[in-house]
């Protein structure tokens, strides 16, 4: 299994441009979110999805729209990049519940920079 | 809302020390409780969980936290930190629904 990727790694993009990331996990898990981390703030969450064609917004969705067309697959996509955009992403998944194996998995981050 | 609060910024420790980073949450319902661990350039790790049951908690490395629902905490404890525990540290809540909300992070440094 390959967990949760994520693409790129390294992005700059310029103020105005539009991009996404993308996210993948193989673990057939209903539950993904992308978070930012910037410092001194720890992770935020943007957006989630409890499963293909239901998303909904986390703490600070401004800015960022997602989809989720099948289980696999949750891009981020920023509109029009701007310079408070600069973070670290991260996307998760895990499987729906509540029991104690329970466990959100994340990706390797997209550092982002907005110039 | 809920919230977490992790109060230690950055802790400073030599090699055999013992650890203690405090994580405070607010919520008056049933929470579920984690610590992750984030090493230089990499993702994050869960290093332990609290579902139910015993409030010690022991996770990898060494690594233990206990819940004490009366102080809404869950600090991290290790006996013995190494060099090779240098990493920020995540305390996270995960309420009814499956979103985590994470604190502010501690930055562990090890000096060797």
């Amino acid at each position: 299994n390959a967990g949760v990727t994520q693409t790129p790694k390294f992005q700059v993009l310029k103020t105005g441009q539009s991009m996404t990331l993308q996210c993948a996990q193989d673990m057939n898990h209903e539950y993904m979110s992308w978070y930012r981390q910037d410092p001194g703030m720890g992770l935020r969450l943007i957006h989630y999805s409890v499963g293909a064609g239901i998303t909904d917004q986390g703490e600070v969705p401004n800015g960022y729209n997602v989809s989720r067309s099948t289980t696999e697959d949750f891009p981020l996509r920023l509109l029009s990049a701007a310079p408070s955009q600069t973070s670290v992403y991260f996307c998760a998944s895990s499987a729906m519940g509540r029991g104690p194996t329970y466990e959100q998995y994340f990706g390797p981050g997209t550092r982002l920079t907005v110039t | 809302a809920q919230s977490v609060s992790q109060h230690n910024h950055h802790v400073i420790l030599s090699e055999a020390a013992s650890l203690e980073l405090g994580c405070n949450y607010s919520y008056g319902g049933t929470v579920n409780l984690f610590w992750y661990v984030q090493y230089p350039g990499q993702h994050l790790q869960l290093l332990l969980k609290y579902f139910s049951g015993d409030p010690l908690v022991k996770g990898i490395k060494g690594f233990e936290a206990e819940f004490i629902k009366s102080k809404f905490s869950f600090n991290l404890r290790k006996p013995s930190v190494q060099w090779s525990d240098t990493a920020e540290y995540f305390c996270a809540v995960k309420t009814g629904a499956n979103n985590l909300f994470f604190g502010t992070g501690t930055r562990l440094t090890v000096i060797p």
